[in-house]
C-alpha cells in the first residue's frame, strides 16, 4: 500500500524560505518510471504543479516558479523535499505531494495523494 | 503553454441523473496523458481516470472517461449521493509538465 505525508511548517513569514518533506511508504524511488511531485491548492482555487523528482534523478519545475523552486530526494529516508524561497502571502495554500508512475510510454495517473498541508503566509 | 478548459464551471443535477464534464485542451494532448480527478471538500483530489478512459484502483464502473486530441469527456452515468464533488482533468508531458483545469463543480440540484 502507498502512503504519502507531507510535513513542514503551518506558519511562515514573507521573504523566508519553506521546506516541505514527504515521507513515503510502498514504493521504491529508484524502481523505473517513479515519480514524486508536489502541488499546491490555495482556498478554494484549482491545484497548480510544482515540481516533480523522477527515479532517475530529473527534476522538473513549474516554468512560472522555477526560480524559486528545489527539489530532492533522499531515497535511503524515503523522502522528498521541496524548497521554495521568498515566501509570499499569495502561496499560501495546502501543499500535496503525490505518486507519479510511467512506463512503457503510458502514464498512469498521480495515484495516491498525501493528505496535504496547509501553509499559511504571513507576518 | 497548454491551457485546459473545463465547462459548465457548475452542473445541478440530481441524484441518479447523468452527468457530461467537459475538458478541452488548448493544444492536442495525447490520450495516454490525460486524468479526471474527485475533490470533495478538505480532502486530497483522488484519480478517477487516467489515459483519458482508463478507471483507477477502486473506480466504481458509473464513471467513464472519453475523448482525444483537444476535447475529452468524464461522464457519471447515474450520480450517486457521494458524487456530488468537484472534478478535475489533468494533463501530463505538455509544458508545463502538469496542468490542471480550473474544475467542474457538481452539486445538488
Amino acid at each position: 500500500q502507498i502512503t504519502l505525508k507531507e510535513s513542514g511548517p503551518t506558519l511562515v513569514k514573507p521573504t523566508q524560505t519553506l521546506t516541505l518533506t514527504c515521507t513515503f511508504s510502498g514504493f521504491s524511488l529508484r524502481a523505473t518510471g517513479v515519480g514524486v511531485g508536489w502541488i499546491r491548492q490555495p482556498p478554494g482555487k484549482a491545484p497548480e504543479w510544482l515540481a516533480l523528482i523522477y527515479w532517475d534523478d530529473d527534476e522538473r519545475y513549474s516554468p512560472s516558479l522555477q526560480s524559486r523552486l528545489t527539489i530532492t530526494k533522499d531515497t535511503s529516508k524515503n523522502q522528498v523535499v521541496l524548497t521554495m524561497t521568498n515566501m509570499d502571502p499569495v502561496d499560501t495554500a495546502t501543499y500535496y505531494c503525490a505518486h507519479s508512475l510511467e512506463y512503457s510510454s503510458a502514464w498512469y495517473g498521480m495515484d495516491v495523494w498525501g493528505q496535504g498541508t496547509t501553509v499559511t503566509v504571513s507576518s | 503553454e497548454i491551457v485546459l478548459t473545463q465547462s459548465p464551471g457548475t452542473l445541478s443535477l440530481s441524484p441518479g441523473e447523468r452527468a457530461t464534464l467537459s475538458c478541452r485542451a488548448s493544444q492536442s494532448v495525447s490520450s495516454s496523458y490525460l486524468a479526471w480527478y474527485q475533490q470533495k471538500p478538505g480532502q486530497a483530489p483522488r484519480l478517477l481516470i487516467y489515459g483519458a478512459s482508463s478507471r483507477a484502483t477502486g473506480i466504481p464502473d458509473r464513471f467513464s472517461g472519453s475523448g482525444s486530441g483537444t476535447d475529452f469527456t468524464l461522464t457519471i452515468s447515474r450520480l450517486e449521493p457521494e458524487d456530488f464533488a468537484v472534478y478535475y482533468c489533468q494533463q501530463y508531458g505538455r509544458s508545463p509538465l502538469f496542468t490542471f483545469g480550473p474544475g467542474t463543480k457538481v452539486d445538488v440540484k
